[in-house]
């Protein structure tokens, strides 16, 4: 399954929204009836951190800023607020199939203008 | 807390071997699939392998099937990546992963570097 996010980058003002999209190339339902779309953050220097699971559900300790929506191929990740500490890059990872291996989209990079 | 440390990486040169070791705490990693993924320098992240809490059931990425070998010891807490016939191409920062469907704990990463 083939992840494309969009955009790849977004300079945005601080206190101003983001929106960042995933398409993939089949949809993510599984058998099970649930949806395997998460986002990570990767803040410059660190590792990935899980912000979002399973398309809408924040992990523990995200704030409330950061929201996921979307179905079948389509998703989104809005950070209502941004402030200086969201800054980096932003992926979409699919695991619907995960013994096909879960794949992640391109990344986009958050910045301020 | 849960804490996931990779170790193990460095320089080789390419042909050579490396062991990859991912030692967890604050919890039992014995209940939990783990996962190593990997970043190319400037690049985004490529999903390597997969284990089951029990060890019967292993994925691995095209890339490395027949090369890497994922293994874990849970009496030792620890997730293993044996890396052999290394290739230029495998240079990237490994890290390993905890969960099945969802990556929800990550490690800090080890440097693997491929080069003559």
């Amino acid at each position: 399954i083939v992840m494309t996010q969009t955009p790849l980058s977004s300079p945005v003002t601080l206190g101003q929204p983001a929106s960042i999209s995933c398409r993939s190339s089949q949809s993510l339902v599984n058998s099970d009836g649930n949806t395997y779309l998460s986002w990570l953050q990767q803040r410059p220097g660190q590792p990935p951190r899980l912000l979002i699971y399973q398309i809408s559900n924040r992990f523990s300790g995200v704030p409330d800023r950061f929201s996921g929506s979307g179905a079948g191929t389509d998703f989104t990740l809005k950070i209502s607020r941004v402030e200086a500490e969201d800054v980096g890059v932003y992926y979409c990872m699919q695991a619907t199939q995960f013994r096909h291996g879960p794949t992640f989209g391109q990344g986009t990079k958050v910045e301020i203008k | 807390e849960v804490q996931l440390v990779e170790s193990g990486g460095g320089l080789v040169q390419p042909g050579g071997s490396l062991r990859l070791s991912c030692a967890a705490s604050g919890f039992t990693l014995s209940g939990h699939t783990m996962n190593w993924v990997r970043q190319a320098p400037g690049k985004g992240l490529e999903w390597v392998s997969s284990i089951s809490s029990s060890s019967d059931t292993i994925y691995y990425a095209d890339s490395v099937r027949g090369r890497f070998t994922i293994s874990r010891d849970n009496a030792k807490n620890s997730l293993y990546l044996q890396m052999n016939s290394l290739r230029d191409e495998d240079t990237a920062v490994y890290y390993c992963a905890r969960g099945y469907m969802d990556f929800v704990y990550w490690g800090q990463g080890t440097l693997v570097t491929v080069s003559s």
